[in-house]
Formats: structure tokens, sequence, C-alpha cells
């Protein structure tokens, strides 16, 4: 079974600059989340998606961050402008759901840097 | 609405010697409870996870973790600590009515020769 795929790997750009990032979950997977990890802190939910509707996104920064999952499957987040303080690393995670099994797959994240 | 406690930021073991990281849960829901590793540099790797089967749960690499509801707690366990445990341990609940998965704020385990 292929797990989540996330891409790109690593990406450094200037403040101010834009950036989007690619998630592809595990196939048949209802529920995606998208988290941020800096540098010495646990995973932080920015948003979950249940097929193509959000569920929670109250810990997305709204003014800066996107995200978006059409058709139910794969998912992009995006950051514009990027600050200083976006730097981390941003995970994508699926989960089949159903009432026995709510473990959560995680992709290898995309480590963002901003100069 | 559920969050996870880590009880501990830091903890230092000698090699050998066992192993108890703490976790504190609140959920709405009957939740699952999860316990993942993070070494330096690395991605989250699973060690261990609790579905409302058995109470005690048996991981990966020796650990275990015992789901105690009485006591809103899934703390996990090792009885002898290897140098190739230091890393950094998560703690996670979900419930099953939302699916959320939450985070604690993480355990950097330090095992010391």
């Amino acid at each position: 079974e292929a797990g989540v795929a996330q891409s790109p790997r690593y990406k450094i750009i200037e403040k101010r600059q834009s950036v989007a990032f690619w998630c592809n979950p595990i196939s048949g997977h209802a529920t995606l989340y998208w988290y941020q990890q800096i540098l010495g802190q646990g995973p932080k939910l920015l948003i979950q998606f249940q097929n193509n509707g959000v569920v929670d996104d109250s810990q997305l920064p709204k003014d800066r961050f996107s995200a978006e999952r059409l058709k139910g499957v794969d998912s992009t987040l995006k950051i514009q402008p990027a600050k200083l303080e976006d730097s981390a690393v941003y995970l994508c995670a699926s989960s089949g759901g159903g009432l026995m099994n709510t473990e959560a797959f995680f992709g290898q994240g995309t480590r963002l840097t901003v100069v | 609405a559920q969050s996870v406690t880590q009880l501990d930021s830091h903890v230092s073991v000698s090699e050998g010697t066992p192993v108890l990281l703490r976790c504190n849960y609140s959920s709405s829901y009957s939740p699952s409870l999860f316990w993942y590793v993070q070494h330096p540099n690395k991605g989250l790797q699973l060690l261990l996870k609790y579905t409302s089967a058995a109470t005690l749960v048996k991981g990966i690499n020796g650990f275990e973790a015992e789901f105690k509801k009485s006591e809103t707690s899934f703390h996990l366990t090792k009885p002898s600590a290897h140098m190739s445990d230091a890393a950094e341990y998560f703690c996670v609940v979900s419930d099953l009515g939302t699916y959320k998965y939450i985070f604690g704020t993480g355990t950097r385990l330090k095992v010391l020769a």
C-alpha cells in the first residue's frame, strides 16, 4: 500500500514570497490533516478535512494560509505572504476513519525555510 | 474538546534503567491513544496504539503503555532503556466522534551511558 506522498521535500523562500505544498493521501482515506511542526515543538494541527469539507481550521492563520482538497483526494496548502516564523516542517497525514481505526498515517513532510 | 498533556518536557534515565513517560488525556468520546517517537531530523514513527481493545498495549522496541480510564492516563514504559531510545516522544489522542488527531507537546528522552 502506498503511503502519504508530499512534495516538495524542501523549500527555501524569502519572506513575503508565496509557497505551496502538495499532499496525496492514502487511497480511500476520507480524513486529511495538515500540521505545522516548528523545531523543538510538537505538531500543531492547522486544518482537518473530511472528504472535501473542512472539519476544523481553528488554528489556521487565515490571513496568510489557505488549504483546499478538491474532489476529496489530494490537497494543497498555501502560504502567502510567508513570514520568518513560518519556517517549520509541514506534515500531511490521512486516516481511513471508521469506528475502530482512527490511526493517521504521515508523510515525510516538507521542510520550509523562510529567509 | 479533546486534549493531551505530557507531564514532563524532559526525562533523563541511565542506560539499562526503566523508562516512564507520562501522558494524561481529555476526551468527550471514546478515545484512541497513540505514542509516536521522533529521532532528530527524522519523521514520526508509531510506537503503539490503543483503540478500545486490551488496555495494556505492547509496541515496538520493547515499549508498552496502559490505558487507565479512571485516571485518564496512557503512560509509556520500557523496562530497560537503550542509548538508541534517546528521542522526542509524542502522545496523541483521537476521538472516534470527530477524528481529530491532537498531539501533546512532547517529552525529550535522554539516555545516559
